[in-house]
């Protein structure tokens, strides 16, 4: 079993500040996918990553995956309110993603 | 709605009786997945279905779960014999093919509470 670990487990932080999650696994991955997940709502995705070293802009959201194809990282800049929820990251195979614990951001204005 | 249905929202049910959740998944989309997600925890594979078979059970925790999706687009899932420890929000997603890295869409899911 493909283990992926999210780190850290919370974090709040002011409007503003630029904050930084982390998805590490033992194992190599062929792709790893970020999802925002809001209170009563489904995950959604935000980025898939593929290749080793490969870095994805989705506009103050910067997605970094390892050369080694075994974690990844997130970095929100000036972060909004609107940043809130918990971020998750997964990876797997076909039709059966494998999710991490996930990173509960609360932004407070 | 255009996107992942599911119902009901809400279920509470008494230990040992039968629930059924059922999933309307986006139209066109062939490959169907529930997952469950526990308080504090990410979704855990339960099964997917690439139109009306099952290609992967595998994270069915035991037999008193069951899936099926007869027509290929709508999916039950079936849970017997109903323990506490079954309580979590179950999700539904669809994508237009299995393959890996195609979106996923998910539903808003079924909470389901066992007291």
């Amino acid at each position: 079993t493909q283990l992926l670990e999210q780190s850290p487990q919370f974090l709040s932080i002011q409007e503003g500040e630029n904050l930084t999650v982390y998805c590490n696994s033992s194992s190599v991955f062929s792709s790893l996918q970020w999802y925002r997940q809001e209170p009563g709502e489904g995950p959604v995705l935000l980025v898939t990553v593929v290749t080793g070293g490969e870095v994805k802009k989705l506009k103050r959201l910067t997605f970094q995956f390892g050369d080694a194809r075994k974690d990844s990282s997130l970095h929100i800049t000036a972060a909004q309110p609107g940043d809130t929820g918990l971020y998750l990251c997964a990876g797997g195979t076909w039709g059966k993603l494998q999710f991490g614990a996930g990173t509960q951001v609360v932004v407070t204005p | 709605g255009a996107g992942v249905s599911q119902t009901p929202s809400n279920k509470v049910t008494e230990k040992g009786k039968y629930v059924e959740l059922r999933c309307d998944p986006i139209s066109g989309h062939t490959a169907l997945y529930w997952y469950r997600q526990s308080l504090g925890q990410g979704p855990e594979f339960l099964i997917y279905f690439q139109g009306t078979g099952a290609a992967d059970d595998s994270g069915l925790p035991n037999d008193r779960f069951f899936a099926v999706r007869p027509e290929g687009s709508v999916s039950t899932l079936k849970i017997q014999r109903t323990e506490r420890g079954d309580s979590a929000v179950y999700l539904c997603a669809s994508s237009l093919t299995e393959v890996l890295n195609t979106e996923a869409f998910f539903g808003q899911g079924t909470r389901l509470t066992v007291v």
